[in-house]
């Protein structure tokens, strides 16, 4: 079955633009979590939608924001973007949210902020 | 300050060496689990370990859960070109949220 599917690969923006970030997860996952990866921070969890409900935050700004719709797919959004926020951005989706649930990730959306 | 610390940060070793890479908390976690991810890709899981002084082998890997469930160690037997990447150690905290180390850049010379 295909994996989670993440548009667009690559993205390039200055700063004070907005960018919006796709995930379509493998079919039946009903989990989508967002991840931020830098060189600096290494992975960090941005938030978790279940069933079109926002279940978890990370420490991020407001500017970060997302959303899941009816069919699971995921959009995340950056606001006025600093040139801080260049990272790769990953999804990863799940059945469910139990203990130890098995995170299968996107390739990921690579930002640069100029 | 990172909830779990890995170390080595980047290793370089030639074809046939044996590796180990430790990943370390003052935290208790239920579980934890190892992903390697490869440059331009996302994370793939190789394993989670659940009990204390668990020990799992995937073919020339072996993963072993300290008995405090605070500490994880991969060890490698006779390293291959194909082991490069990026190895992260990660643990869930509330509910669905990952944290991971920083990772320990593998890096097997031919």
């Amino acid at each position: 079955k295909a994996g989670v599917t993440q548009t667009p690969r690559y993205l390039i923006k200055t700063r004070g633009q907005q960018v919006t970030l796709s995930c379509s997860p493998i079919s039946g996952h009903r989990s989508v979590s967002w991840y931020q990866q830098t060189p600096g921070q290494g992975l960090q969890f941005l938030f978790e939608y279940f069933s079109e409900t926002q279940r978890n935050k990370g420490n991020f700004p407001g500017r970060f924001s997302g959303r899941q719709f009816s069919n699971s797919r995921s959009e995340m959004n950056v606001s006025t973007l600093e040139l801080g926020d260049s990272a790769l951005y990953l999804c990863a989706s799940s059945l469910n949210t139990a203990t130890n649930e098995k995170l299968f990730f996107g390739s990921g959306t690579q930002l640069s902020v100029l | 300050t990172q909830l779990l610390e890995q170390s080595p940060q980047f290793l370089s070793i030639q074809e046939g060496e044996n590796l180990t890479v430790y990943c370390n908390s003052s935290s208790v976690f239920s579980s934890l689990q190892w992903y390697r991810q490869e440059p331009g890709e996302g994370p793939v899981l190789l394993v989670t370990v659940v009990t204390g002084g668990e020990v799992k082998k995937l073919k020339r890997l072996t993963f072993q859960f300290g008995d405090a469930r605070k500490d994880s160690s991969l060890h490698i037997t006779a390293a291959q070109p194909g082991d490069t990447g990026l190895y992260l150690c990660a643990g869930f905290v509330y509910g669905n949220k990952l944290v991971f180390g920083a990772g320990t850049i593998l890096r097997v010379k031919s």
